[in-house]
């Protein structure tokens, strides 16, 4: 089992729904968790994170954390075109020797239609 | 001020081809990182240099070496280009006073190995 699960979709929505994307994970340790977004062709630049459990909103994007179920969304209320890109879940987790790494999820591919 | 650039954009390569990604930064991080993408596995480090003068493996270091040159510049070298190392590649700079999860991509080097 991967330690970082996240359906790669495609998910295709109507403009101005709410998108719900979601991770899972195995690994207990981790706990900062975030989402990047990355539109085609280009390199992933990050949108949000959160630390341990809760949620935190920016905007019109919501990030939720459930450590006890391991769990983790990303809500996107009112959905613009612009919002169409692959999201990327990240987590980050202890490799040793006082360093720290970033476990990222497949991507979920996200096409918001006018 | 450019961010992170990554030269060249696009190769294509020979089995048993080397070549040398390059990777700058301007913003000043002390730690940069090499990733890369391929359909269905997300995002994976290949190598990492937390400062100038130190470089260490990542979770798929084989059939790579790194540089880093001084503080702005980290590159990738290919020594003898294998078909699965067709790929996007991804360079990633951290600013030191920012947590390990912001961390700031380049646009990309699509490599294809025939």
């Amino acid at each position: 089992q991967k330690e970082v699960e996240q359906d790669p979709g495609p998910l295709s929505v109507p403009e101005g729904a709410i998108v719900s994307l979601n991770c899972t994970y195995s690994n207990s340790a981790f706990q900062y968790f975030m989402w990047y977004r990355q539109y085609s062709r280009k390199g992933p630049e990050l949108l949000m994170y959160t630390y341990s459990s809760g949620n935190k909103e920016d905007g019109r994007f919501t990030a939720q954390v459930d450590k006890s179920s391991k769990y983790i969304s990303l809500f996107i209320r009112d959905s613009q075109p612009s919002d169409s890109a692959t999201y990327l879940c990240a987590m980050r987790g202890y490799s040793g020797a006082g360093s720290y790494q970033l476990t990222f999820g497949k991507g979920t591919k996200l096409s918001v239609i006018p | 001020n450019a961010g992170v650039t990554q030269t060249p954009k696009f190769q294509v390569l020979k089995t048993g081809q080397s070549m040398t990604l390059q990777c700058a930064q301007d913003m000043n991080h002390n730690s940069m990182y090499w990733y890369r993408q391929d359909p269905g596995m997300g995002l994976r480090l290949i190598y990492y240099s937390a400062s100038e003068g130190t470089t260490d493996k990542g979770e798929v270091p084989n059939g790579y070496n790194v540089s880093r040159l001084n503080k702005r510049e980290f590159s990738l070298r290919l020594e003898s280009a294998a078909p699965s190392q067709t790929s996007v590649y991804f360079c990633a700079s951290r600013d030191p006073g920012q947590g390990l999860e912001t961390q700031y991509f380049g646009p990309g080097t699509r490599l294809l190995v025939l």
